[in-house]
């Protein structure tokens, strides 16, 4: 079946812009998580929803990061006025539940220039 | 919060056994340790987890020491397409807590 897809593959845009980032998961898993990888690191936390609330945000690092998730379904993570130090690639993930095997998309590379 | 320590990098030759070491001494004993891997240019994926005893999959084996302060991952016969960052991700509710992995380099 079909795994976590994202899109873009690919974004650069210029810093100060507002960008949209969005994560397909597997169809019927409720968990869905997104975290920022920045070149040589491991991926980092940024939010988790169960359904369609925000369970845990604590990852967002300002709030200029925002994430929604209105169905339960399809998420999508906003970054206003974007910075330099915003480029990473933004890895969503999904479960069937809040625990368990996480099962991740290929990532959106932002560029910010 | 419970923490991992892994070496940086290891080496292998392709078709020979992998040990790749973990050390969790923080952990409790009720606290699965999970491993994730990430290809090149591609986002992680799920290996094996555990608790106590050793576990086996089709993809590696797990050994989790007696006291539980370390694992170590066995990928049983490398292959080129082993070739990844390894992560031993401590416990967690639900969110995963990624350090920097182990960077496996198989060479033919």
């Amino acid at each position: 079946g079909a795994g976590v897809s994202q899109t873009p593959s690919n974004k650069v845009t210029e810093k100060g812009k507002y960008v949209e980032l969005r994560c397909d998961p597997i169809s019927g898993h409720t968990a869905l998580y997104w975290y920022r990888q920045s070149l040589g690191q491991g991926p980092e936390f940024l939010i988790y929803f169960q359904g369609t609330g925000a369970a845990d945000d604590s990852g967002l690092p300002n709030d200029r990061f925002f994430a929604v998730r209105p169905e339960g379904s399809v998420s999508t993570l906003k970054i206003q006025r974007t910075e330099r130090g915003d480029s990473a690639v933004y890895l969503c993930a999904s479960s069937p539940a809040g625990r368990g095997e996480q099962f991740f998309g290929p990532g959106t590379r932002l560029t910010v220039l | 919060d419970a923490k991992t320590t892994q070496p940086n990098s290891m080496e292998s030759n392709e078709e020979e056994p992998v040990h790749l070491p973990c050390n969790h001494s923080t952990i409790s004993g009720t606290d699965y340790i999970h491993w994730y891997r990430q290809l090149p240019s591609q986002g992680p994926e799920y290996v094996i987890h555990g608790l106590t005893s050793n576990v086996n999959n089709r993809m590696a084996s797990l050994a989790i020491a007696e006291d539980r302060k370390s694992s170590t991952l066995i990928l049983h016969r490398a292959t080129l397409r082993d070739a990844a960052v390894y992560y031993c991700i401590p416990p967690g509710y639900s969110t995963l807590t990624f350090g920097k992995g182990t960077m496996l380099l198989v060479s033919p």
